[in-house]
């Protein structure tokens, strides 16, 4: 069976911080990556996705993720966070060609103004 | 296009009671799946529904069941209740199809309270 493992619970930042949180999973074969962001009051929404091709996939709202899959690492950054982007971020993985989502236990971040 | 709808919002039990609660999937979308999420945890994968179908289960007992119905929308029942099952229960729906993959798309989800 796979799973996710998120290194930070609880991140801090000031506005205009670089953002980098780390997400690794262990799975034997190809598998498809996710991030999804629970911003406060509202429902987990797709921030973006790994299928295949570039490595390197970017999202909404300037997020960007880079697969490597050497290290089973699908790092989430982003150059600039803002105080809007205090939420809860996941990391998902499935098997390639099926839908259950396994996630990792999620990062909570806090944006300073 | 409408998104995932789920009811109730809340719901509260006493333990040893039945609960089923209920998913409209996104218009388009075949496939059904649920997720268990307790406080301060990620989601945990239930089970899954393609076409009224089970199509996978989670690490779940039997007394979690579902249903999806010919217009793809869905119940989960949990007899049986335990103080444990109190958690946010997500619905989430995507395309299908086999060996395909697609991005799921979760609805604002129960919170059910067990007493």
């Amino acid at each position: 069976a796979q799973s996710v493992s998120q290194h930070n619970h609880h991140v801090i930042l000031s506005e205009a911080a670089s953002l980098e949180l780390g997400c690794n999973y262990s799975y034997g074969g190809t598998v498809n990556l996710f991030w999804y962001v629970q911003y406060p009051g509202q429902h987990l929404q797709l921030l973006l996705k790994y299928f295949s091709g570039d490595p390197l996939v970017k999202g909404i709202k300037g997020f960007e993720a880079e697969f490597i899959k050497s290290k089973f690492s699908f790092n989430l950054r982003k150059p600039s966070v803002q105080w809007s982007d205090t939420a809860e971020y996941f990391c998902a993985v499935s098997p390639t060609g099926r839908r259950a989502l396994t996630f990792g236990s999620g990062t909570r971040l806090q944006v300073q103004p | 296009e409408t998104g995932v709808t789920q009811s109730p919002t809340h719901l509260i039990k006493t333990r040893g009671q039945q609960v089923t609660l209920r998913c409209s999937s996104q218009s388009g979308h075949n496939t059904v799946s649920w997720y268990q999420q307790a406080l301060g945890q990620g989601p945990q994968f239930i089970f899954q529904y393609y076409r009224e179908e089970e199509n996978g289960r989670g690490n779940f007992p039997p007394r979690f069941s579902g249903l999806q119905f010919p217009n793809y929308s869905s119940e989960l029942n949990v007899n049986a209740l335990e103080l444990d099952d109190s958690a946010l229960y997500l619905c989430a729906s995507s395309l299908g199809g086999t060996g395909v993959s697609y991005e799921q798309y979760f609805g604002p989800g129960t919170r059910l309270t067990v007493t």
